[in-house]
């Protein structure tokens, strides 16, 4: 199973508002990510969780937090947005989420956001 | 036909023919490279992957070239259905994994 679930599957919020973004898998994996994507734009890295532990943060905004309850669980808190953060956020798992570590990342389906 | 503008360089092929859908990465010390597919309103789902000690790795349907020389890389996909239409990424990884900028490939039938 090479299943990563995100829910919700769509949010609309306010630039006023806190709201969740949920990842979850199964497969064992000890290496979480966060990504962003814009309309006919490549996914772009956001955050990474090896082992529970954020070991890259890519300059993201601090109106976005993220959260590794589990090795399982993958979470984005959302503060405070601005509109152009409207996007796909995806998370994706792999086995241990190393430096340099030829590993495959497993993507789930996204959220997708739209900020007012 | 290929074409390159504002928009994402798209692919049109017939139903039967094959594929070839072409990436140049940016970071020589790259080891490891995965092309991906989006469909719309998904995920990127993987397709094949290749290390860099690698030239050539085949799948079902699917072949992975890599030229390291050139740092290029490529997916050929045999026998294209109309079901292979989305975007395809390729990412190469090095510390972190980046995408290129991708490609949509329109399956006729």
């Amino acid at each position: 199973d090479t299943e990563v679930t995100q829910t919700p599957k769509h949010l609309v919020m306010g630039m006023t508002n806190k709201k969740s973004l949920k990842c979850e898998q199964h497969m064992g994996h000890r290496a979480m990510y966060w990504y962003k994507q814009k309309a006919k734009k490549p996914p772009e890295l956001m955050f990474v969780y090896s082992y529970e532990k954020l070991s890259i943060n890519e300059s993201v905004p601090s109106r976005f937090s993220p959260e590794c309850p589990n090795s399982s669980l993958l979470n984005l808190h959302l503060h405070a947005l601005q509109p152009e953060d409207s996007a796909l956020y995806l998370c994706a798992s792999s086995q241990e989420g190393l430096a340099r570590y030829q590993e495959t990342q497993y993507f789930g389906p996204g959220t997708r956001l739209l900020v007012l | 036909g290929e074409s390159v503008g504002l928009h994402l360089p798209t692919l049109s092929v017939q139903e039967g023919d094959n594929s070839i859908i072409n990436c140049a990465y940016s970071n020589s010390a790259s080891d490891y490279f995965i092309w991906y597919k989006q469909e719309s309103g998904k995920g990127p789902q993987f397709i094949i992957d290749i290390r860099s000690n690698m030239d050539k790795r085949q799948g079902q349907r699917v072949t992975v070239l890599l030229n390291k020389t050139v740092k290029h890389l490529s997916l050929q996909i045999a026998a294209t259905q109309p079901g292979d239409s989305a975007v395809y990424f390729c990412a190469e990884k090095g510390n972190k994994l980046v995408f290129g900028a991708g490609t949509i490939l329109r399956v006729k039938s």
